[in-house]
Parts: C-alpha cells; sequence; structure tokens
C-alpha cells in the first residue's frame, strides 16, 4: 500500500549544529506535508509542499519537494534545544484525505 | 474554542471493557480524522467524518471500534471490550475544508488510552 519512508530514525546533535531528515515515496506523490510532535504533544502543522522542486522556508528551517515529487527533505541550520520533537511527513491517502504518516524522525538536542 | 480539544486526556480501562473517548473540533471545521498512534510510531487513520457522514471507516481495525458525529460537531470514538493491543494515544484532528482540499489537519492532545 502506499507509504512514505522516513530517514533517519533517531538524529543526536549537538546544539548548533545542522539537521535533515528525509522522505521518500515508491509513487508519486500530489503533496507533502511536514508535521512536528514535541515530547509528550500532538503533531502540529509545519507546511505543505505541491509543486515540483518546490522549495520553502521558515526561519532555519528549509523544505524541499523533489523534481520527480516522490521525495521530501527538511533540514534544519544551526539547531536549537526547541527543534526536540519527532518530524513527520505525510502523504495525503485514501478516497477521504486522510493522512498517511512516516515512521518520523525523532531529533534530540544537546545543550 | 481555539484548538481541537479531547477528553478524557489519559484512561486506563480493564481488559473487556467499553471506553468512549471524546473530541470536540474547531468550530466550524467541516472534516474530521481520528488516528491511532503507537509509541515511538507515526499516527494511523481510522476513520473520516465530513460533517455528520462517515465516509472512510477503512481503518478501524476491528468492529470493536465505533466512531459517530451525529450533529457534525462532537466526534465520540468507542471500543468495546477493549483488548491490551488497543493501548496507544487517540488522536482527533480536524480541518476546514472538504476532503481533497489539502488544508492542514489541526490535531488534539490526543486520549492515552492503556488497557490493563
Amino acid at each position: 500500500g502506499q507509504q512514505v519512508m522516513q530517514i533517519p530514525q533517531y538524529q543526536h546533535v549537538q546544539e548548533g549544529e545542522d539537521f535533515t531528515t528525509y522522505c521518500n515515496s515508491s509513487t508519486t506523490l500530489s503533496n507533502i506535508q511536514w508535521y512536528k510532535q514535541r515530547p509528550g504533544g500532538h503533531p502540529v502543522f509545519l507546511i505543505q509542499l505541491v509543486k515540483s522542486g518546490e522549495v520553502k522556508k521558515q526561519k532555519r528551517l528549509t523544505f524541499q519537494f523533489g523534481e520527480a515529487k516522490k521525495n521530501s527533505s527538511l533540514h534544519i541550520t544551526a539547531t536549537q534545544t526547541t527543534d526536540v520533537g519527532t518530524y513527520f511527513c505525510a502523504q495525503h491517502g485514501g478516497s477521504q484525505g486522510n493522512l498517511i504518516f512516516g515512521k518520523g524522525t525523532k531529533l534530540s538536542v544537546k545543550p | 474554542g481555539a484548538g481541537v480539544s479531547q477528553s478524557p486526556r489519559y484512561k486506563v480501562a480493564k481488559r473487556g471493557q467499553d471506553v468512549a473517548l471524546r473530541c470536540d473540533p474547531i468550530s466550524g471545521h467541516v472534516s474530521l480524522f481520528w488516528y491511532q498512534q503507537a509509541l515511538g510510531q507515526g499516527p494511523e487513520f481510522l476513520t473520516y467524518f465530513q460533517n455528520e457522514a462517515q465516509l472512510d471507516k477503512s481503518g478501524l481495525p476491528s468492529d470493536r471500534f465505533f466512531a459517530e458525529r451525529p450533529e457534525g460537531s462532537v466526534s465520540t470514538l468507542k471500543i468495546q471490550r477493549t483488548q491490551q493491543e488497543d493501548s496507544a494515544v487517540y488522536l482527533c484532528a480536524s480541518s476546514l475544508g472538504i476532503r481533497y482540499s489539502n488544508q492542514p489537519q489541526h490535531f488534539g492532545d490526543g486520549t492515552r488510552l492503556s488497557i490493563l
């Protein structure tokens, strides 16, 4: 069935280092969304990418959608302790627009 | 309210008991989704409502799971004869548009269900 593969599963960085998580699909995606879930919290929408090759920035976060619309990445520049959490990519699946989530990348930041 | 509200926040039940989980979506949101999130995993889709109509229940793991949204606002997820494998966080999400509007989903804090 449809699924998005997300790597790495875990990432431990020193504060100030960069971080990247990758999301890959075997099928062409109509769009992809990114969510962040803090420990003990709920997923919070970050961004949606729709166009082939699209790049969007939110302060220190850079989101990319591949040219073939089969992969996406989230890059955080100069991580801070507030970046701690699990980052999920998600694609729309099924017939009703429900989201299919990747397994997520859990980021920990050492001060 | 400002966001999606879920209750209870935590629920402990003995195996075999029935439980009911409540979701109060953002006012005016047409779409409502239920997801199940196991520890260390991403949320997995359970069911979808557009207003009061349950348009997709393909993710419900068994006929012990039942969901309703009778007036197109508050939704209840009921689990009958709970089993230990039902232990998880149950997340409710709502979005403004109808299916395929590709709008962001707003999640509640979830109900953490533990079956003893």
